[in-house]
C-alpha cells in the first residue's frame, strides 16, 4: 500500500529552526509537495521537489532523497504565524497526490 | 481576486438527503479535486477531473458523483448522505495534473 509519515506534532521557540521529516512509500513517484495549513483555512502550497536536494525559498527550504523516500521542510527564524499543521503530499504514478496526515507545528514565545 | 470558491460553508444535514456541495474556480485550471479531510487522517481524494467533460474515482469514491460540464464548475453530490460522510470537503484545481494544487476555503459538513 502506499504510505506517508510525518510525526503528529512539535513544538519549537520563536526565532529557531525545525525541521519536519517526511517519509514515503508510494507507488511510483512523480514529486513531493509541502503545504501549509492554519487551522480552520485551506492548505496553501509552500514547495515542490521532484529532483533530489535542496529547494530554498526565503525561510522555508526543502529536501528531497528519493533512494531513501525521504523528505524535510526546514524552517527558519520562527514566527508565531508558522503554527500551523504542514502538510507532505507524493504524487505517484498516477499523477495522484497521497497525503500525509499532517505536522501540528507549535511555536512558543 | 481569482481562486476557489466553494459553497455552502457549512451544512448540517439529516442522514438520507441528497445534498449537493458547489465549486467554482476561475484560473481556467484544467484539472479539478475533490477531497476530505478527516482528523488525523490525510487529505482523501473522491474524484477527479483532468480536462472538462472527464472525471475520474479517487481512493473513496462510494457514496459519491460529481460532474464537469465546463471548466469552471466541479459540482459534488451525496445521494443519500450518511452520518460517516461527516467531514471537511475541499475542492481543489491545478493547471495540469503534475502542478501545484490551489484549495477553496472547505465546506463542513455535518450528517445526523
Amino acid at each position: 500500500g502506499q504510505n506517508i509519515d510525518q510525526p503528529t506534532e512539535m513544538t519549537a521557540t520563536e526565532g529557531a529552526i525545525v525541521q519536519i521529516n517526511c517519509t514515503y512509500q508510494t507507488s511510483g513517484f512523480n514529486g513531493l509537495f509541502w503545504y501549509q495549513q492554519h487551522a480552520g483555512e485551506a492548505p496553501t502550497f509552500l514547495s515542490y521537489n521532484v529532483l533530489d536536494g535542496l529547494e530554498e525559498k526565503g525561510r522555508f527550504s526543502s529536501f528531497l532523497s528519493r533512494s531513501k523516500g525521504y523528505s524535510y521542510l526546514l524552517l527558519k527564524e520562527l514566527q508565531m504565524k508558522d503554527s500551523a499543521s504542514y502538510l507532505c503530499a507524493v504524487m505517484d504514478s498516477n499523477y495522484q497526490l497521497i497525503w500525509g496526515a499532517g505536522t501540528k507545528l507549535i511555536i512558543k514565545p | 481576486i481569482a481562486g476557489i470558491t466553494q459553497a455552502p460553508t457549512s451544512q448540517i444535514l439529516a442522514a438520507g438527503r441528497r445534498m449537493t456541495l458547489r465549486c467554482t474556480q476561475d484560473m481556467r485550471h484544467n484539472a479539478m479535486y475533490w477531497y476530505r479531510q478527516d482528523l488525523g487522517l490525510g487529505l482523501r481524494l473522491i474524484h477527479y477531473s483532468n480536462t472538462a467533460g472527464t472525471t475520474g474515482k479517487g481512493e473513496v469514491p462510494d457514496g459519491y458523483s460529481v460532474s464537469r460540464a465546463n471548466t469552471d464548475d466541479f459540482p459534488l453530490t451525496l445521494a443519500s448522505a450518511v452520518p460517516s460522510q461527516t467531514s471537511v470537503y475541499f475542492c481543489a484545481s491545478s493547471d495540469s495534473s503534475n502542478q501545484p494544487q490551489h484549495f477553496g476555503d472547505g465546506t463542513r459538513l455535518s450528517i445526523l
